[in-house]
């Protein structure tokens, strides 16, 4: 357990609907990261968060995500109308801004779209 | 951000010393070399990270010669609880955390 959660840790859906997840890092951490993770394949960087800012987001985001952590603390991330090809593992990372190294990553939520 | 290569697979006996070069010929001046494990259905664990010669912790130890295009991480005796997927990442140090680019891993398989 790094200290990093994750909810759901599954959640099987229709195409069309709407999913939202929850990461909540460790709590002094006020850099937080979503990344996504296809099968036999890295995790994917989507966007990252410096205290309640969303800093930066990849182009893998695209208008049907959206993703917020409004006090600074936990994050959630939003996908719209969801597509097939959205079904992946869902990874939240937390670090201290300034340090180096070492990202503690949650344990992922498995999206599956039918 | 520096490209990194490694293998996609390799098998082990238990017992044995395993070792995953990781090949980074662009790799920048001030870039970090560091090494991910992850087990299925978890999320990626941190390893160890180095800058040059060799960096030793109580899980493994990375190697990495003067001219830094390559790195290889070295675990001792590995177990079956060691059958994961390791990543290698270069990354520059901004002196702040940075968004971590993964590639395709190494995954190694450890059998009895």
């Amino acid at each position: 357990d790094t200290g990093v959660s994750q909810d759901p840790r599954h959640k099987i859906t229709k195409r069309g609907q709407n999913v939202t997840f929850r990461c909540d890092p460790i709590s002094e951490h006020n850099r937080l990261y979503w990344y996504r993770q296809t099968l036999g394949q890295g995790p994917e960087f989507l966007t990252y968060f410096q205290n309640e800012a969303q800093l930066e987001k990849s182009r893998l985001l695209s208008d049907r995500f959206s993703a917020e952590r409004p006090k600074g603390s936990f994050s959630t991330l939003e996908i719209q109308r969801t597509e097939q090809g959205d079904s992946a593992m869902y990874l939240c990372a937390s670090i201290l801004s300034g340090s180096r190294g070492e990202q503690f990553f949650g344990p992922g939520t498995r999206l599956t779209v039918l | 951000l520096a490209k990194t290569t490694q293998p996609i697979s390799m098998d082990s006996y238990e017992g044995q010393e395993v070792n995953i070069t990781c090949s980074h010929n662009n790799i920048a001046t001030n870039d970090y070399i560091t090494w991910y494990q992850q087990f299925p259905s978890q999320g990626p664990r941190f390893i160890i990270q180095g800058y040059k010669t060799k960096v030793t912790n109580e899980v493994a130890s990375l190697f990495i010669p003067a001219d830094r295009k390559s790195s290889t991480l070295s675990l001792p005796r590995v177990s079956l609880s060691d059958t994961a997927v390791y990543y290698c990442l270069v990354a520059p140090d901004t002196g702040t955390a940075s968004k971590l680019t993964f590639g395709t891993g190494t995954r190694l398989q450890v059998t009895l």
